[in-house]
């Protein structure tokens, strides 16, 4: 079956640090990759994405890379943020029939001032 | 631009006591789905529906009922709520089209006492 593996948490770091993430993957088919952003007390907002191998997905700074030769969609940022607090989420989505989307656990970001 | 709208968005419960979550979306999408959201577990999926009419098991089904009313609106039922049923809710929804990532509601925070 679909699994994804996340980093665990939670992180803390200064601000303007250099961020990542780590995410692998199994699947069968050819998944497209997501990440996620939960800010406190709201839903789950898509930071960026990727469908294939070797794209390249980028938002607010933020950008992951789609290997398929390593199953990774680790995410990067080179200088974060307070704003950046949040729990992000690693997921992917199958298709041809298959419409579900699994979700690693979530890795809570805490950036300090 | 409503998105996906879930009610309520608090509620307590006391043990056995039933209740319905309420999820419509006004963006046209053809999937809907239900997660739960516990510490240290991610999102889990409870039950999805590819079209309207159809409804498939996720991971964490038991203990759960829905019904996909028709293409806007998907509810999740509790018929006899238990502690364990505790979690934050989340509704979902995407277009059943290649590489579409899904959309999410704000969550509804149930606590069975």
């Amino acid at each position: 079956g679909n699994s994804v593996t996340q980093m665990e948490g939670p992180v803390t770091l200064s601000e303007e640090a250099f961020l990542t993430i780590n995410c692998t993957y199994t699947a069968t088919g050819y998944p497209s990759l997501f990440w996620y952003v939960q800010y406190p007390g709201e839903g789950l907002q898509l930071l960026l994405k990727a469908t294939k191998a070797d794209d390249k997905g980028s938002n607010k700074g933020f950008e992951a890379t789609y290997r398929k030769e390593t199953t990774s969609f680790h995410l990067e940022k080179g200088s974060v943020q307070v704003s950046d607090s949040a729990v992000y989420f690693c997921a992917l989505g199958v298709n041809f029939g298959n419409e579900k989307l699994t979700f690693g656990t979530g890795t809570r970001l805490t950036i300090i001032p | 631009n409503a998105g996906v709208t879930q009610t309520p968005k608090f509620q307590v419960l006391k043990t056995g006591q039933s209740m319905t979550l309420q999820c419509a979306q006004d963006m046209n999408h053809n999937s809907m789905y239900w997660y739960r959201q516990d510490p240290g577990m991610g999102l889990r999926l409870i039950y999805y529906s590819a079209s309207e009419g159809t409804t498939d098991k996720g991971e964490v089904p038991n203990g759960y009922n829905v019904s996909r009313l028709n293409k806007r609106e998907f509810s999740l039922r509790l018929e006899s709520a238990a502690p364990s049923q505790t979690s934050v809710y989340f509704c979902a929804s995407r277009k059943k089209i290649l590489n579409t990532e899904a959309f999410f509601g704000q969550g509804t925070r149930l606590t069975v006492v």
